[in-house]
């Protein structure tokens, strides 16, 4: 079906770990995202791509690493997981659409527990 | 920097009441004003936007008006029903969408 999925849905690591989350897109979507959500912080960006091959850093990139050498695939990586980076992922697409580019479109999110 | 505060939670309101969450932004620019909807369980999903100044968005009953004036994009609904219990998010998007921290809505029977 089309739309965006993140992979896997649920995930317990430990500490010191690498871990590494899917997100795919079916919709060709030129920009794609990284968010954490945490209570009483809504939804802070981590990283985005503009497209294949272009990212850049978000609120809070500090722990984490992305890459985009698909058009429809934005992984991001835990190269050393932390207690501090449980949290819920979300993934999400945008820009496809003229007159809708700022849109964003989420995936069902990804809960990391990072013992 | 880009800011959005929005009414704190929870919200506990009966069926058929009406709803308003408020939301007032910070922006250098001339943002585009959101509100996605999160239901238990899922991602966020897009409830309505508005993308300049006095206009107004609205879906599925909501609606909410682009108040540059009051820097404001507050969320109103004549009656809820239970399932509009949810977490409801305001954002405002200049290149990058920046979100207020949530306000859980719950509605009983």
């Amino acid at each position: 079906d089309a739309g965006i999925t993140q992979s896997p849905r649920y995930k317990i690591t430990e500490t010191g770990r690498q871990v590494t989350l899917m997100c795919h897109q079916t919709w060709s979507h030129s920009y794609m995202f990284w968010y954490r959500q945490d209570l009483g912080h809504g939804l802070r960006l981590i990283y985005y791509s503009a497209a294949a091959d272009i990212t850049d850093k978000g609120e809070v990139p500090d722990g984490y690493v992305v890459s985009r050498s698909k058009t429809e695939n934005f992984p991001l990586t835990l190269e050393s997981a932390t207690r501090s980076q449980t949290s819920v992922y979300f993934c999400a697409s945008s820009g496809a659409v003229a007159g809708d580019q700022e849109t964003q479109y989420f995936g069902p999110g990804t809960r990391l527990l990072v013992l | 920097g880009d800011s959005v505060t929005q009414m704190e939670g929870p919200v506990t309101l009966s069926e058929e009441a009406f709803l308003t969450i408020n939301c007032t932004y910070t922006a250098t620019g001339y943002p585009s004003l959101f509100w996605y909807v999160q239901y238990p369980g899922e991602g966020l999903q897009l409830l309505l936007k508005a993308t300049k100044a006095d206009d107004k968005g609205s879906n599925k009953g909501f609606e909410a008006t682009y108040r540059k004036e009051t820097t404001s994009f507050h969320l109103e609904k004549g009656s809820v029903q239970v399932s509009d219990s949810a977490v409801y998010f305001c954002a405002l998007s200049d290149e990058k969408l920046t979100f207020g921290t949530g306000t859980r809505l719950t509605i009983i029977p």
